[in-house]
């Protein structure tokens, strides 16, 4: 069965520092999604990505935050300067396998902690 | 606006008992109606979806069903068994392909 992978599964780093998240989907698929989950919440959805750009985005995603996908394999998530709310766990999600569009596949998750 | 409300956020059952959690949606447009089971430390694992044009689906031990006029769908575990004991979400698209989450349930089976 294919699955999504994340690396790493643990991040820590200081306040005002970058971090990218990294992500392989499931082969095949088209259609791209980064989530977070702060602790004991609930999943929030970041961006969804698509065709090489992003189709949809929510208020949590700002100028702080960007995406790509660097290869044919790779969709990162990049955080440019990380403030203390940013630590959560950061799960990024594929779809779009023989017209399935919307049945999401979630990856085990980046556990990130900002100091 | 797009919205997810999930009921009970815990809930214990003894093995062998069924486990029902209830979901209601926002907006009659939603079409897709996933449900995910989270463990500790893990990602969220797809367990069963269902579509706006049927009412109900099953799996073994896992079913939902769906009200659209209602707008709620629900989650039904029977014969429950120690594994099941997760979080699990409720989750509904609207209009484009984001997942909307509900808050989850803690769902605990007692031995």
């Amino acid at each position: 069965e294919p699955e999504v992978t994340q690396t790493p599964s643990h991040q820590v780093t200081q306040m005002g520092q970058e971090v990218i998240l990294r992500c392989v989907p499931i082969s095949n698929h088209l259609y791209f999604y980064w989530y977070r989950q702060i602790l004991g919440q609930k999943v929030e959805f970041l961006v969804s990505f698509y065709n090489n750009e992003i189709s949809e985005k929510s208020e949590i995603f700002d100028d702080q935050f960007s995406v790509e996908r660097p290869d044919g394999s790779n969709f990162t998530l990049k955080i440019r300067s990380t403030k203390l709310e940013d630590s959560a766990m950061y799960f990024c999600a594929s779809s779009g396998r023989q017209g399935k569009k919307e049945t999401q596949y979630f990856g085990p998750g980046t556990r990130l902690l900002v100091l | 606006g797009e919205n997810v409300e999930q009921h009970p956020s815990t809930l214990s059952v003894q093995e062998g008992d069924s486990a029902v959690i209830k979901c209601t949606y926002s907006d009659s447009a939603s079409n897709y109606f996933p449900w995910y089971k989270q463990e500790l430390g893990k990602g969220p694992q797809l367990i069963i979806d269902i579509r706006s044009n049927v009412g109900e689906k099953k799996d073994q031990r896992i079913a939902v069903t769906l009200n659209k006029t209602a707008k709620h769908f629900s989650l039904h575990i029977t014969e429950t068994q120690p594994e099941d004991s997760a979080v699990y979400f409720c989750a509904a698209t609207f209009s484009n392909e984001k997942l909307t989450f509900g808050t989850g349930t803690r769902l605990t089976i007692i031995p």
